[in-house]
């Protein structure tokens, strides 16, 4: 499977602690985004990579969070001191840039169901 | 505010017959939407896309349909069938926005047998 692959699955932790996630986007796709999606909501976007650099960043992203992608292959997502309302499901998709004048299509991951006690 | 808006939050349609589901959105520089299914703990599923010069694409038995000066677009599914019951989210984008995704809250389809 080429899919876009995301791990872990499901994460609990205690609030304060760290969590790491990673994303694995399909092969030869040069952006990737991270989502974060909450019960009755649809995703929202955190940030996103062309190749390695970290182009933009949500404002819903707070100085708890950092990303990195550092050969433009897989990328992390980290969550510092975190609190219960980071509890969400995280969403990687990747795309490839320049695609189609039309549009990008992203696909997206499994997700990362993280749940802080 | 909401960008993008998903009015109804459910559907039923007995299968076989036809499930339109209505996304409305507010952002005029939107060029680019998509449809994405949802199963519980799994990640969106694309389905289908349109661009803004468009006004229907067709991929099977879905359907996305755009009328720009209404800002809106519909996705047909026909005919309906049980495993097509999920969550159904629309999305928009732009290229000015570095194509992220802009997504509405999902409509949940229950197809009954």
């Amino acid at each position: 499977d080429t899919g876009v692959s995301q791990n872990p699955r499901h994460k609990i932790t205690k609030r304060g602690q760290n969590v790491t996630f990673r994303c694995d986007p399909i092969s030869e796709h040069n952006r990737l985004y991270w989502y974060r999606q909450t019960l009755g909501q649809g995703p929202e976007f955190l940030t996103y990579f062309q190749n390695e650099a970290q182009l933009e960043k949500s404002r819903l992203l707070s100085d708890r969070f950092s990303a990195e992608r550092p050969k433009g292959s897989f990328s992390t997502l980290e969550i510092q001191r975190t609190e219960q309302g980071d509890s969400a499901m995280y969403l990687c998709a990747s795309s490839v840039y320049g695609s189609g004048f039309l549009g990008e299509t992203q696909y997206f991951g499994p997700g990362t169901r993280l749940l802080v006690l | 505010d909401q960008q993008v808006k998903q009015n109804s939050p459910s559907l039923s349609v007995q299968e076989g017959r036809i499930s339109i589901l209505n996304c409305d959105y507010t952002n005029s520089m939107f060029d680019y939407f998509l449809w994405y299914k949802k199963y519980p703990a799994e990640g969106p599923t694309f389905l289908i896309s349109i661009s803004s010069i468009k006004d229907k694409n067709e991929d099977g038995r879905f359907t996305v349909f755009l009328n720009k000066s209404a800002k809106h677009l519909s996705l047909h599914i026909v005919p309906s069938q049980p495993g097509d019951s999920a969550v159904y989210f629309c999305a928009a984008t732009s290229g000015g926005s570095n194509y992220k995704l802009t997504f509405g809250k999902g409509t949940l389809l229950t197809v009954n047998p």
